[in-house]
């Protein structure tokens, strides 16, 4: 039981790098969701999905691509890193109940990014 | 202005103290969550509420749909208490979330 695996837990790039972090869950959870962690802000959504080749912006999208072939995939594109993106992302995801039923997210470990 | 805003930022306590954080939200809900952040980054949730209480061991969660504020209660606190909590709510008009800033808590042996 896995939950929401992410990688890499780590990164750095250089300004203009492309890279991919991987998002897996083995719950079989329709939505999943990607964020960033700021100091001094909260979380804010990037982007997410609910369900295989869905995806939608969230509040912060810009510099950032997604994409969900599967259920079990979301992975986030950095298409060309800027310092401005290094931030801590967290992948989570959880079931989608009918309307008004709310169901516990999970999240994964976290990638702490850095572009220099 | 956040639509979630937590107190304190920061909270350091003697092991065994009573522990009460706060948030307070602006946007309609239909759930509130608390989150717990190890010192390690990872996220876990700790409480799913949309109304009333619940308690897991030393935590007691509560909220108060009408006055827009949630507690998160740690009786007994102790050191491996420490970590960031943080308050997340889902609007009511889809599936968005809205996180506060964090509290970080310290608990001294």
């Amino acid at each position: 039981n896995a939950g929401v695996t992410q990688t890499p837990k780590f990164q750095v790039l250089k300004t203009g790098q492309s890279m991919t972090l991987q998002c897996a869950q083995d719950m079989n959870h329709e939505y999943m969701s990607w964020y960033r962690q700021d100091p001094g802000m909260g979380l804010r959504l990037i982007h997410y999905s609910v369900g295989a080749g869905i995806t939608d912006q969230g509040e912060v999208p810009n510099g950032y691509n997604v994409s969900r072939s599967t259920t079990e995939d979301f992975p986030l594109r950095l298409l060309s890193a800027a310092p401005s993106q290094t931030s801590v992302y967290f992948c989570a995801s959880r079931r989608l109940g009918p309307e008004r039923v709310h169901t516990e997210a999970f999240f994964g470990q976290g990638t702490r990014l850095t572009v220099v | 202005k956040n639509e979630v805003e937590q107190s304190p930022q920061n909270l350091t306590a003697q092991e065994g103290e009573f522990i009460t954080i706060n948030c307070s939200y602006s946007v309609g809900i239909s759930a509130l969550h608390w989150l717990q952040q190890h010192p390690g980054g990872g996220i876990v949730s700790l409480f799913m509420l949309s109304s009333g209480k619940k308690k897991h061991g030393r935590l007691i969660a509560t909220i108060n749909i009408q006055e827009k504020h949630s507690s998160l209660h740690i009786t007994a606190s102790h050191p491996r208490d420490s970590a960031v909590y943080i308050c997340a709510v889902r609007s009511n008009t889809g599936n968005q979330f809205y996180f506060g800033t964090g509290t970080s808590l310290t608990v001294i042996p």
